[in-house]
């Protein structure tokens, strides 16, 4: 049972513009999600936060927003560049636990 | 200002050997997290680990494989008389914060383990 799905296993954009990721989950005490890009051959790198009480958060070029209410999350990269080209995984976190469901990912290509 | 380290980066064992896996957290960072990464899969918890004590195993396969955090030195992810289906990138993470709090993990580069 994938508590945390990532639909998209592949996105390309083009340099400049909008990258969108999305993420849909099905566990409603999830408090706690997170955004990972990760490169071939090394770990995953945290990108972006958001807790349940908000439903945005942004941080330079990136920003995630929140839906509780479809169980949806996504994250955006405006403008993108092609140094983001990775695989990005969503991330969550039930209440009162500690470990991270993490979704499939997703493959972001940024075309130049 | 190191990050999360690992090692070895890459390991080779025959079916039936051992494999010990390493993880040095972040400066600071007394939470160990242990997650096994399957081809074309996300990121799967194995164990939660606080210096000295096992918080949560609950992603721990019962047997073979086994996990400590001892006062001094690094985390161990050990697993005996390994399989092919072991292979496998296994991440360790680390976090500063208590457990209960909105903690951020923070990732290691991976030991890669191929079982021939």
């Amino acid at each position: 049972d994938q508590q945390v799905k990532q639909n998209s296993p592949s996105l390309s954009v083009q340099e400049g513009r909008i990258s969108i990721l999305n993420c849909d989950y099905t566990n409603s005490m999830f408090d706690y999600f997170l955004w990972y890009k990760k490169y071939p051959a090394e770990g995953p790198t945290f990108l972006i936060s958001i807790s349940s009480i908000k439903d945005k958060n942004e941080d330079g070029r990136f920003t995630v927003f929140l839906n509780k209410s479809a169980k949806h999350l996504s994250l955006h990269i405006v403008p993108s560049q092609p140094g983001d080209s990775a695989v990005y995984f969503c991330a969550a976190r039930e209440t009162g636990t500690y470990k991270y469901i993490f979704g499939t990912g997703t493959r972001l290509k940024v075309l130049a | 200002n190191a990050g999360v380290m690992q090692n070895p980066r890459h390991l080779v064992r025959r079916r039936g050997q051992e494999a010990r896996l390493r993880c040095s957290p972040m400066k600071g960072h007394s939470h160990v997290y242990w997650y096994r990464q399957l081809p074309e899969e996300g990121l799967k918890f194995m164990v939660y680990l606080q210096k000295e004590n096992i918080i949560d195993e609950s992603g721990m396969p019962k047997e073979r494989f086994s996990a400590e955090f001892p006062k001094e030195g690094p985390s161990i992810l050990r697993i005996q008389q390994v399989v092919r289906g072991d292979s496998a990138a296994y991440f360790c993470a680390s976090s500063p914060r208590p457990s209960g709090l909105l903690e951020t993990q923070y990732f290691g580069p991976g030991t890669r383990l191929l079982v021939l």
